[in-house]
């Protein structure tokens, strides 16, 4: 079936360090691919997505791109803030048809100033 | 900015008692979701909700549960005999295409405790 693993945290990091977050996906075919935030105490938001190979999607200072050969979707941002510590779930929907996001683990990131 | 919304956003109820959570989904939004996740673990699928019938459900959504749109805004969950092991965080969801072309926006959370 369809899977989504994430790198398991927690990740803890210092103010402008660079983040990334291993995701990588099985599923037959070409799913679409998405990254959620749950800020403490708040919902999921989206953060990014992609829905085909080499997308990238992007906001708030955060990247990932869809990598067909790798089956991965990794999470990038080049300088976090304490503002980003945050759980982030890596998600998939697989297609066009399905109506089920499958979610990975989820990270915890902790930025410290 | 349009966002789901869900109240309450805790609740706490014995064993046995039935719960209904609420839902106001995005307005021109056409495809609602539950999801739940237990504390500590991932988030889960439970259903999908489309023109008025479910389309999709997870084996998770048994004879206990099920969902409802009573009118033009609201979409509830409702558990009719709760178990100790249905405590945790309920997500509510809606997109307005499906599949994968449709982003779904989720609400808030409403935390359900049983004792």
């Amino acid at each position: 079936g369809n899977s989504v693993t994430q790198m398991e945290g927690p990740v803890t990091l210092s103010e402008e360090a660079f983040l990334t977050i291993n995701c990588t996906y099985t599923a037959t075919g070409y799913p679409s691919l998405f990254w959620y935030v749950q800020y403490p105490g708040e919902g999921l938001q989206l953060l990014l997505k992609a829905t085909k190979a080499d997308d990238k999607g992007s906001n708030k200072g955060f990247e990932a791109t869809y990598r067909k050969e790798t089956t991965s979707f990794h999470l990038e941002k080049g300088s976090v803030q304490v503002s980003d510590s945050a759980v982030y779930f890596c998600a998939l929907i697989f297609r066009s048809n399905d109506y089920k996001l499958s979610f990975g683990a989820g990270t915890t990131v902790t930025v410290r100033a | 900015e349009p966002e789901v919304t869900q109240t309450p956003s805790h609740q706490v109820t014995q064993m046995g008692q039935e719960v209904i959570l609420r839902c106001v989904p995005i307005s021109n939004h056409l495809y609602f979701y539950w999801y739940r996740q237990i504390l500590g673990q991932k988030v889960e699928f439970l259903v999908s909700f489309y023109n008025n019938e479910i389309s999709e459900k997870s084996e998770i959504f048994d004879d206990q549960f099920s969902v409802e749109r009573p009118d033009g805004s609201n979409f509830t969950l409702k558990i009719r005999s709760t178990k100790l092991e249905d405590s945790a965080m309920y997500f509510c969801a809606s997109s307005r295409l499906a599949g994968a072309q449709g982003t779904q926006y989720f609400g808030p959370g409403t935390r359900l405790l049983v004792l």
